[in-house]
């Protein structure tokens, strides 16, 4: 069974630029999350989609966006990229996404660099 | 505000026994995971508590303590390869899992 899927692995914008990454969960889970992981501050929550619907989202800018698509697959969208957007982006599946779901599977990332 | 607490950094020598705090504040509650993260690497599940007590999976065993808002991670006989940061994370119910910050956990030999 095929893990999650990133893409890209690696990319480097300019500020002010804007960026899509790609999330491709494991097959049958519905359920997508998106974290923003920076030195020292853990994970930080940026969504969660499930059915084409955003059931939560965390305390970030207006300028993250993110979407699901009928096949599970997701995309987030930072637009007037900020040298602190600099981070490793991570998705996570799992299954249903709500409280009977004990495990979640991480991709590998996309680690955006902003210059 | 939710907020989960762990210590930054630990060093312990292989063969030893390791414990890695968490304590929790958070608006709702339904289980607490530990997650573990090589460098470079993604993080990877390593065991769940949804009940108060122990849960032991191999060389790894963890602990809740819901009216504590307690739990920790112990992990035995340490091996060089558990060098990695540790992470807690609580599902608050809500469709959200949040995330401590980190432990960084070094095995000298």
């Amino acid at each position: 069974k095929a893990g999650v899927t990133q893409t890209p692995r690696y990319l480097i914008k300019t500020r002010g630029q804007q960026v899509t990454l790609s999330c491709s969960p494991i097959s049958g889970h519905r359920s997508v999350s998106w974290y923003q992981q920076t030195p020292g501050q853990g994970l930080q929550f940026l969504f969660e989609y499930f059915s084409e619907t955003q059931r939560n989202k965390g305390n970030f800018p207006g300028r993250f966006s993110g979407r699901q698509f009928s096949n599970s697959r997701s995309e987030m969208n930072v637009s007037t990229l900020e040298l602190g957007d600099s981070a490793l982006y991570l998705c996570a599946s799992s299954l249903e996404g709500g409280r009977g779901d004990t495990e979640a599977f991480f991709g590998q990332g996309t680690r955006l660099t902003v210059v | 505000g939710q907020s989960l607490e762990q210590p930054s950094e630990v060093t312990a020598v292989e063969g030893a026994i390791v414990q890695i705090n968490c304590t929790y504040q958070t608006s709702g509650f339904y289980g607490l995971s530990w997650y573990q993260q090589h460098d470079g690497g993604a993080p990877t599940f390593l065991s769940y508590n949804g009940l108060d007590g122990l849960e032991e999976t191999g060389r790894f065993s963890s602990f809740l303590s819901r009216s504590d808002s307690y739990g920790y991670l112990l992990l035995q006989e340490l091996q060089m390869k558990d060098s990695a940061s540790y992470f807690c994370a609580v599902n608050t119910g809500g469709f959200k899992t949040i995330f401590g910050a980190g432990t960084r956990l070094f095995v000298k030999a």
